[in-house]
Formats: structure tokens, sequence, C-alpha cells
């Protein structure tokens, strides 16, 4: 089945500051790529998301790429700003005849520092 | 209010006593979705549903029910529960059956097993 790994597990970066997280997946028939934000106490909410067709997605300062070659796609946040302290998931998803089976990441615990 | 819904929020059980914890949504969605999280590990899906009666095994099936007879419910059985299933449930739905969309996560079920 797909395998998706992700780094770092934890980040802190200064307030203003960018962050990078990074994810692979194994399995090229893999063609939908989430992003998820978790808030402490919460259930995950979508942040961006890509397509297979697509190599580049961008929303104020959240941007996502994805190198469908490699296998990889990462998320980058600018001028990051406490509220950005979450722990983030990334995913892949594989559409199956009988639905989307999704394969989600180990998360990165993200802390901006004020 | 557009939400899903889960119950019990917190439950503790012993070894062996079958429970299940309900999902509903309120979007008239088609795919439901439910997923374990445990620390380290990240989110794994468990089940998910593109329809009524139509469901299928996510990543970690094993252990766990499902059933779909109505749109909005989607509820996890655990037949016989095991201290390995201790762990944070969440439920998910989307409008893309099929395709590309955004899940919408539920607030979570904690769930021990003594």
């Amino acid at each position: 089945g797909e395998n998706v790994e992700q780094h770092p597990s934890t980040l802190s970066v200064q307030e203003g500051d960018s962050a990078v997280i990074k994810c692979t997946y194994s399995d090229s028939a893999s063609n939908y790529f989430p992003w998820y934000k978790q808030e402490l106490g919460k259930g995950p909410q979508l942040i961006i998301d890509i397509r297979s067709n697509v190599g580049e997605k961008k929303d104020q300062r959240i941007a996502v790429t994805l190198n469908k070659t490699a296998k990889h796609f990462s998320l980058h946040i600018t001028e990051t700003q406490p509220e950005d302290s979450a722990v983030y998931f990334c995913a892949a998803s594989i559409i199956r005849n009988t639905g989307n089976q999704f394969y989600f990441g180990t998360g990165t615990s993200l802390t901006v520092i004020p | 209010e557009a939400q899903v819904t889960q119950n019990p929020r917190y439950l503790i059980t012993v070894t062996g006593k079958k429970l299940t914890v309900t999902c509903s949504q309120n979007m008239n969605h088609e795919y439901m979705s439910w997923y374990r999280q445990d620390p380290g590990l990240g989110l794994r899906q468990i089940y998910y549903s593109m329809n009524v009666e139509v469901t299928d095994k996510g990543d970690v099936p094993e252990g766990y029910k499902v059933s779909r007879k109505e749109k909005r419910n989607f509820p996890l059985i655990l037949e016989s529960p095991s201290p390995n299933q201790t762990s944070l449930y969440f439920c998910a739905s989307s409008w893309a059956s099929g395709g590309f969309g955004e899940l919408f996560f539920g607030e979570g079920s904690r769930l021990t097993v003594l």
C-alpha cells in the first residue's frame, strides 16, 4: 500500500520567518495531496490541497509544491504568526472504485515563537 | 451549522465489551470515513464509504466494522474491543465521493480500553 513520510516531526521558527514541511509518497497512483492543520483538542482542518496535474498552488501565506517524478510534496508557510502554531499533516489520496483512500503522514508540530 | 457530530466524545470501557461510536453529518455529504490517531503514527484510515451501502477497508480495518444504511450516519463498531484499540478516533465527511474534496472532521472520540 501507500506509504507517506513526513519531516520534520517538530519545527520551531521565529515569528515572521518561513516554515517548510516535506512529505514523500510511494504509490504513483496517488493523485490528490491535501494538507491539514490540527489545533489542540480539535479535528484537523484543510488548509490547502493540490492535484497531481498541478506543480504548485498558493493561497496567501501558504503554498504547496508537488514533484510527481520524485514523489514528494512540500508545504511552505511564509511570514509565520503565533496562530500558525499547530500540528500539520500531509496526506496522499488514491481514488478507487469504492471511494478515496487517504494516507496521512505522521505530523509536524510547528511552534512559532513570538 | 454545518458539522460532523461524534458520540461519545470520551469513553472508558473494558476488553470485549461491544461498543459503537456514532457519526452523523448534516451537510448531505456522500463520502464518510473513520480514522484513528495515535502518537507518532499520525492519522490512519480505518474504513470509508462513498455512498449508502458502499463501504471499503482503509489501512487499518482489523477489529472494526462499519455500516452505511443512511447517508448522514456512519457508525464505527468495535465488536470485541482490545487495549490496542485505545486511541483518538475521528469521523470525517466530504461532498466528493470519488474525487478531490475537503474532509470535514468531527471533534474526535477518545476511547480507552482497559
